[in-house]
């Protein structure tokens, strides 16, 4: 069965600190992809990467990066130098190599205040 | 348009009502995704299009649910005699590629949908 779990339901930080978003998953399947969409208030769910299972390449852009560790099932995701615009709920997903369908955790809903 | 765009943006219905969700996808795009994502929750797949044809619909929970894209670009999701548990955000997504799986989906801002 797949699965993805987001561990933390709500954090909250103040602003300039770093945050690390969680994401565990589970799949027997060895060609897979990972995903994280951003979802500000507006509503609109937002690409931030792709990772496949055979690149375990730490990925940084800008403030952002990942760190994807096969070992421990993990695609954690870290804000470093946190702005307000970063508050929004955060999704890791989850996609077999020959489906479609994504498989969603529950999110992880990040306040940054000023 | 720049992305894809869906109408009405807040919809309120009578428990038993007929509703309608409308997603124009981005120009171009052969794939289409719906997805009910309720409070608090990531999304669930409802069912897909390619072009004009809906090859899967695994996920739409009940027969009052139904989805058409007669011309395989704007695409519309029905709800018959709709009941409280339909109340959720309705989100359409498409993408450049079959099926979604070379290249990422795109989505739209979603209906949310509340059924009194």
């Amino acid at each position: 069965a797949q699965k993805v779990t987001q561990a933390q339901t709500e954090i909250s930080v103040v602003e300039k600190e770093d945050v690390t978003l969680d994401c565990v998953y589970e799949t027997r399947d060895t060609t897979y992809y990972l995903f994280w969409y951003k979802q500000p208030p507006s509503g609109e769910l937002v690409f931030l990467i792709r990772r496949n299972s055979f690149d375990e390449q730490n990925e940084i852009s800008g403030r952002y990066s990942w760190n994807f560790q096969k070992s421990t099932s993990s695609f954690n995701f870290t804000i470093t130098a946190s702005q307000v615009v970063d508050s929004a709920v955060y999704f890791c997903a989850l996609r077999r190599h020959s489906n479609y369908q994504l498989i969603w955790g529950a999110g992880t809903k990040l306040i940054i205040k000023p | 348009g720049a992305g894809v765009s869906q109408s009405p943006r807040y919809k309120v219905a009578k428990r038993g009502q007929d509703v309608a969700l409308r997603c124009d996808p981005i120009s171009g795009h052969v794939s289409l995704f719906w997805y009910q994502q309720a409070l608090g929750q990531g999304p669930e797949f409802l069912t897909y299009f390619q072009n004009e044809a809906q090859l899967d619909k695994s996920g739409l929970p009940s027969d009052r649910f139904f989805a058409e894209r007669p011309e395989g670009s704007v695409s519309t999701l029905k709800i018959q005699r709709t009941q409280q548990e339909d109340s959720a955000v309705y989100l359409c997504a498409s993408s450049n590629s079959l099926a979604g799986l070379h290249n990422e989906q795109f989505f739209g801002p979603g209906t949310r949908l509340t059924v009194l």
